[in-house]
């Protein structure tokens, strides 16, 4: 069975600040990992994924998200956001044991920065 | 490229009635997927096809549910009969042989059943 968890159902940061929206999550053996965002009235993006190899994963604009087999999570992280990072977070695992594909998505996370 | 392409953006219709969500994948992407996103249960997979057959349809909620993907550019999501707790945003996705994880979502449709 997969699993993913996201503590935090809401994040705020002020414009500039670091910002880290938290994942942990719970697969048989090693996970893929992945990070979506979504913006209002849109569907999911994605922005990075882990699937093996160095546990710093970078993505697009800016994100990236650190992996860490210990504590099973992958955090993604900004060094400094921007109001337009605004938007709801989505971590996703799959047990590359599973059919292709089929991931699990966490309930999401709502990142607001403020100017 | 357009991205995916979901029809219509909003449909609201009555207890009772068929309803029929329609989707094109980005050319090329070999996987298809319908997802349903509501606050109560978050983002749900139904259902996923490989080269137009569907591989897992256990997500699919119950019979009133189908989908089918006839050519590799067009798939159709259908409730018959449709019921108020079926009222959701329903998403399409697609990807690629070379990269199945990293999905392609359409900007979905937004299902209400009065």
């Amino acid at each position: 069975a997969q699993s993913v968890a996201q503590p935090e159902d809401q994040v705020n940061v002020a414009e500039g600040n670091p910002l880290t929206v938290k994942c942990t999550y719970s697969v048989s053996g090693n996970p893929y990992l992945f990070w979506y965002v979504q913006y209002p009235n849109r569907g999911l993006q994605f922005l990075l994924k882990y699937i093996t190899g160095d546990n710093l994963v970078k993505g697009s604009y800016g994100f990236e998200a650190e992996f860490n087999k210990s504590q099973t999570s992958f955090h993604l992280k900004k060094p400094s956001a921007l109001v337009s990072d605004s938007a709801l977070y989505f971590c996703a695992v799959r047990d590359p044991n599973t059919n292709a594909g089929k991931s699990t998505f966490g309930d999401g996370t709502t990142l607001t920065v403020k100017p | 490229d357009a991205g995916v392409i979901q029809s219509p953006r909003h449909e609201v219709t009555e207890m009772g009635q068929e309803v029929t969500l329609r989707c094109k994948p980005i050319s090329g992407h070999d996987y298809l997927f319908w997802y349903r996103q509501t606050m109560m249960r978050g983002l749900e997979l139904l259902i996923y096809f490989n080269n137009n057959v569907p591989i897992d349809d256990s997500g699919m909620p119950e019979d009133r549910f189908s989908a089918k993907m006839p050519n590799a550019s067009f798939s159709t999501l259908k409730i018959q009969p449709s019921e108020p707790r079926d009222s959701a945003v329903y998403f399409c996705a697609s990807s690629a042989r070379t990269s199945i994880d990293e999905q392609y979502f359409g900007p979905g449709t937004r299902l209400t059943v009065t």
